[in-house]
């Protein structure tokens, strides 16, 4: 977790509500990813970030947006948070190599 | 990408001995591999990696085996310790030409320490 704060790291919000989460790193890492882990489809891939302003989306991109116009920040956007958005969120980075892959503390949101 | 899977969610075995747990993936065209580590309320972190040009790669008390003819992987904790209890991921990152993807990973098998 070195190098990668999550915030909120908690967070309980409301059906049809907004919701950004943020991931900061210190590594100075080209890449910067969001995940959400959930009970039997372990972790999967939302959206992914290459590079400033640079994004594409990855397997579970419905619903969500993403954000990168900094290179240490990468923000996760819910327009209108659903109850099967309820999980766990994994922030990753990696360097310019990019094989390794570090992640984030997670935050947990529950959407009630 | 396409599923990484694993074939059994959970293992038990006693302090001291060796665990081995085992990873389907079905795209032969992926060029890498990862083994993650992740204990309860915190991120996965990186045990140790292997690329598709290696058929086995060790560290300290891990080692990853690769057989790219049946799709395998597998990662071996010599003398497991009660630490090493924790949630196992393997997981596969195709490099594209324009960047790094993001990994595709298994559902996890949950190792648990006996005394």
């Amino acid at each position: 977790d070195a190098g990668i704060t999550q915030s909120p790291r908690h967070k309980v919000t409301e059906t049809g509500t907004p919701v950004t989460l943020r991931c900061h790193q210190t590594e100075n890492h080209r890449y910067m990813y969001w995940y959400r882990q959930d009970p039997g489809h372990g972790l999967r891939l939302i959206h992914y970030s290459y590079g400033v302003k640079d994004t594409d989306k990855g397997e579970v991109s419905d619903g969500y947006s993403v954000s990168r116009s900094k290179t240490e920040d990468f923000l996760l956007t819910l327009e209108s948070a659903t109850s099967s958005q309820t999980s766990v969120y994994f922030c990753a980075t990696a360097g310019q190599g990019a094989y390794e892959q570090f992640f984030g503390p997670g935050t947990r949101l529950t959407v009630l | 990408g396409e599923s990484v899977g694993l074939h059994l969610p959970t293992l038990s075995v006693q302090e001291g001995d060796n665990s081995i747990i085992n990873c389907a993936y079905s795209n032969s065209a992926s060029d890498y591999f990862i083994w993650y580590k992740q204990e309860s309320g915190k991120g996965p972190q990186f045990i140790i990696d292997i690329r598709s040009n290696m058929d086995k790669r060790q560290g300290q008390r891990v080692t990853v085996l690769l057989n790219k003819t049946v799709k395998h992987l597998s990662l071996q904790i010599a003398a497991t310790q009660p630490g090493d209890s924790a949630v196992y991921f393997c997981a596969e990152n195709m490099y594209s030409g324009g960047g790094a993807d993001g990994l595709t990973f298994g559902k996890g098998t949950h190792l648990i320490i006996q005394p």
